[in-house]
């Protein structure tokens, strides 16, 4: 069966651009989470959705981060401009059912704002 | 708030012996879960197990075992005849009941050295 698909695996990037990271999670989960994973800060909840609704953004930086989930296969992170601290590897994860009780992880996105 | 400590940020340990990864928590709610996740060199993070905090049982699953004790706040994780394979960052995380958060810890590096 597959997993969480996370695409890109790695993207370089110059500060400003855009960037946007992808995610299909596994399929019959209803909910998705978007974790950022950094060496000051470890792992940081961004978003979660359940049922294609976004439930908690509490976590996303700023306004620079956003995303979306327009159907129950698919979902968007997006960072407009891109700094140099956003570098860091996006995990996208989804469950079955509500809450954390048990996330299988995609194999993240390494992003590199230079 | 919530808290998870692991101290031991890297451990090394040579091949069949056995290791105990510490994690300590903090937390106001009475009810909550515990988790320790595997992420392996290919990155993605890997469910290993679930713990309610009414359940103090001890839980041993293949060569991993895991001890929960409410009154020292921990959760700790043993790994017995180490192998190679186990190799990885191990975290600790927690929930409170109904929340749609993982709180993460440090992890903990583990090297087999064959």
């Amino acid at each position: 069966d597959a997993g969480v698909i996370q695409s890109p695996r790695h993207e370089v990037t110059e500060m400003g651009q855009e960037v946007t990271l992808r995610c299909k999670p596994i399929s019959g989960h209803n909910s998705l989470f978007w974790y950022r994973q950094t060496m000051m800060r470890g792992l940081e909840l961004l978003i979660y959705f359940n049922n294609n609704v976004p439930i908690d953004d509490s976590g996303m930086p700023e306004d620079r981060f956003s995303a979306k989930m327009p159907n129950a296969s698919f979902s968007t992170l997006k960072i407009q401009p891109s700094e140099p601290r956003d570098s860091a590897v996006y995990f996208c994860a989804s469950s079955l059912g509500a809450g954390v009780w048990e996330l299988f992880f995609g194999e993240g996105s390494r992003l590199t704002v230079l | 708030a919530q808290k998870v400590t692991q101290a031991q940020t890297e451990i090394s340990v040579v091949e069949k012996e056995d290791v105990t990864l510490d994690c300590v928590y903090e937390t106001r709610d009475t009810t909550y879960y515990l988790f320790w996740y595997k992420q392996p060199p290919s990155g993605e993070l890997v469910f290993l197990i679930r713990r309610n905090s009414f359940d103090e049982q001890n839980e041993i699953s293949g060569r991993y075992s895991w001890n929960f004790q409410k009154s020292t706040s921990s959760f700790n994780f043993t790994i017995t005849a180490s192998q190679v394979v186990d190799s990885a960052v191990y975290f600790c995380a927690l929930s409170p009941t109904g929340a749609n958060n993982l709180f993460f810890g440090t992890g903990t590096r583990l090297t087999v050295i064959p």
